[in-house]
């Protein structure tokens, strides 16, 4: 069966701090693979995605991920995280690039940043 | 609409009753997905549909789930016999669908919270 891995589950950092949140799936073949992230009482938004091309991708509020095809991962990344960036992250892989699809998610890793 | 609405956003039953659970997709998205999200648990896999049709239905649980889509819009999923283990809250996603860089990026809605005493 096709897994998305989260390694973290939780992760607390004071507000400057560099982030780093893992991302590994289990999949030979062509990928998209997406961020999404929930802040608290929200609904699920999409952070950033990846089809193809450059492998550093950028998204919205400072977010960039690296699709490192040899290793499976995605892991995301931002320089100063913010108070406001505290919520929780779910990596997602869709198996077999572009046509129409599942999305295959991970558990989620909860970010909690201290002002 | 503007975004993916789903009603009810909460719903408590007793055990044994069955749920309807509505999602109406943004305008133009042929492409519907349902997710369920339990704590701790990440998200879900229940079904998808493009318009009418259901290509993989393989992450309903079992017999008691079904859904359906009508007029390639408008979606409900039906929980009969509702058990305890199904509390949840059930996601609905819309994308654009077909092939492409927009078919597999999906805009959630809020969710329906699903509690079963």
């Amino acid at each position: 069966a096709q897994s998305v891995s989260q390694h973290n589950h939780h992760v607390i950092l004071s507000e400057a701090a560099s982030l780093e949140l893992g991302c590994n799936y289990s999949y030979g073949g062509t990928v998209n693979l997406f961020w999404y992230v929930q802040y608290p009482g929200q609904h699920l938004q999409l952070l950033l995605k990846y089809f193809s091309g450059d492998p550093l991708v950028k998204g919205i509020k400072g977010f960039e991920a690296e699709f490192i095809k040899s290793k499976f991962s995605f892991n995301l990344r931002k320089p100063s995280v913010q108070w406001s960036d505290t919520a929780e992250y779910f990596c997602a892989v869709k198996l077999g690039g572009s046509t129409l699809g599942r999305l295959y998610f991970g558990r989620g890793t909860q970010l909690t940043v201290w002002p | 609409g503007a975004g993916v609405s789903q009603s009810p956003s909460n719903k408590v039953t007793e055990k044994g009753k069955d749920v309807e659970l509505r999602c109406d997709p943004i305008s133009g998205h042929t492409a519907l997905y349902w997710y369920r999200q339990s704590l701790g648990q990440g998200l879900e896999f229940l079904i998808y549909f493009q318009g009418n049709s259901a290509p993989d239905k393989s992450g309903l649980p079992s017999d008691r789930f079904s859904a359906e889509r009508t007029g390639g819009s408008v979606s409900t999923l039906t929980i009969q016999r509702t058990q305890q283990e199904d509390s949840a809250v059930y996601l609905c996603a819309s994308s654009l669908g077909g092939r492409g860089s927009g078919a597999n990026v999906l805009t959630f809605g809020a969710g329906s919270r699903l509690t079963v005493l």
